[in-house]
């Protein structure tokens, strides 16, 4: 098993451009996350989808979009880059989650992909 | 919502001593604190978790202490070792179930 799987690993983009983080997760976990982690701050919650066709705002959205494309794959999009958007960003999945019962709460979390926004 | 303090920031130690990391949070539902460990360049990783209803667990080396009244909790290493340095993040888990990560230790182990 690969477990939660991240592309790219690196991206730099110039203001304004937009680009699609994929996530793709193979424990057939109901549940997950995005986060953005930057230096001092921990590990901020941006989206996260409790279930197949579900998703919700975290503490930071403004500036992003996200797809729960089916239960393995979840996307998130900045549609116009700006440099506050310059930053690591992480996929998590885990079998339980917000609203659901499931037999574990554990988050397993992706390799992470470096943005930069000039 | 759920507020979560860690410190130290950063954290360094001779190999062998104990290290420990303290973290308080602010919601008196929140019923589940992981611990996570980050090595350079890879996501975090659980490494220890508890629950409300214990106050104690222990793995090996690490354990975690949960004081609900206080509202903190404590992550301790003994016998440290060098692979041991990475940055450490606690959580809690709040009332939507949503995990609250502090800012982070940055643990140091010196040979």
């Amino acid at each position: 098993n690969a477990g939660v799987t991240q592309t790219p690993k690196f991206q730099v983009l110039k203001t304004g451009q937009s680009m699609t983080l994929q996530c793709a997760q193979d424990m057939n976990h109901n549940s997950m996350y995005w986060y953005r982690q930057d230096p001092g701050m921990g590990l901020r919650l941006i989206y996260y989808s409790a279930s197949e066709g579900t998703t919700d705002k975290g503490e930071v959205p403004n500036g992003y979009n996200v797809s729960r494309l089916n239960k393995r794959e979840f996307s998130l999009r900045l549609e116009s880059a700006a440099p506050s958007q310059t930053s690591v960003y992480f996929c998590a999945s885990s079998e339980g989650g917000p609203g659901l019962a499931g037999a574990s709460y554990e988050q397993y979390f992706g390799p992470g992909t470096r943005l930069t926004v000039t | 919502g759920e507020n979560v303090e860690q410190h130290p920031s950063t954290l360094s130690v001779q190999e062998g001593d104990s290290a420990v990391i303290k973290c308080t949070y602010s919601d008196s539902a929140s019923n589940y604190f992981p611990w996570y460990k980050q090595e350079l360049g890879k996501g975090p990783q659980l490494i220890i978790d508890i629950r409300s209803n214990v106050g104690e667990k222990k793995d090996q080396r690490i354990a975690v202490t949960l004081n609900k009244t206080a509202k903190h909790f404590s992550l301790h290493i003994t016998e440290t070792q060098p692979e041991d340095s990475a940055v450490y993040f606690c959580a809690a888990r709040d009332s939507s179930y949503k995990l609250i990560f502090g800012s982070g230790t940055r643990l140091l182990v010196r040979p």
